[in-house]
């Protein structure tokens, strides 16, 4: 069975300064892994995801994210915070023949102050 | 670009009532899903669907079907309505499941109360 466990509900960083968003997942076959955002009233936009090969991967609005396999986690960091970053993440897990179903964590809200 | 629709934003409804939930997507998406989004819990999968008149159960299928009598379009009902079942519904699609997973795409959502 697959899990994701995301550390802390809530996050909230300081304009300008680094998001480090905690994704850690549990899988006993190659993992493939996701992120997403949550915009107030809705629905889920994929910010960026990881399948095979480099292990560093970039998204949108400047997020990055790196798969560590020794580490099973997949941490979503930009390195400077704006206001419009505000929302809910979600960290999900996957895997080969899984018939597209994805595992979602818990979310973690991210709030940014001016 | 893939759109993912909802038929409502927000829904009351009385307990006891039937309620339908309509979700069309126009990307020709072979599966779509149905997930409950409360908050602490994140996203669980109640029912998809992998093809016309296919589905199976998801992780919290309990008080609620579904019905892909189209590919482009994914129903949910709850065939009673009770109070647990006030959520946000969030819909979603995504190309054939068959090999590497694929983004899924999701619907605004629905946000139902059940009074």
């Amino acid at each position: 069975a697959q899990s994701v466990t995301q550390l802390g509900s809530h996050v909230s960083v300081s304009e300008g300064a680094l998001v480090l968003l905690r994704c850690n997942y549990s899988s006993s076959v190659p993992p493939y892994l996701f992120w997403y955002v949550q915009y107030p009233n809705q629905g889920l936009q994929l910010l960026l995801k990881y399948t095979t090969g480099a292990t560093l991967v970039k998204g949108i609005n400047g997020f990055e994210a790196e798969f560590k396999k020794s580490e099973t986690s997949f941490h979503l960091t930009k390195p400077s915070a704006h206001m419009s970053d505000a929302a809910e993440y979600f960290c999900a897990v996957s895997s080969y023949n899984q018939g597209g179903k994805l595992i979602f964590g818990q979310g973690t809200e991210l709030s940014v102050k001016p | 670009d893939v759109k993912v629709t909802q038929s409502s934003r927000y829904l009351v409804k009385r307990t006891g009532e039937k309620v339908f939930l309509e979700c069309v997507q126009d990307m020709d998406h072979e599966n779509m899903f149905w997930y409950r989004q409360d908050p602490g819990l994140g996203l669980r999968l109640i029912y998809f669907s992998y093809d016309v008149k296919m589905k199976e159960k998801g992780d919290i299928p309990e008080g609620y079907s579904v019905s892909r009598e189209k590919k482009e379009r994914f129903s949910l009902i709850l065939e009673s309505a009770s109070t647990n079942q006030t959520s946000m519904y969030l819909c979603a699609s995504s190309p054939s499941g068959r090999g590497p997973p694929y983004e899924q795409y999701f619907g605004p959502g629905t946000r139902l109360t059940v009074t």
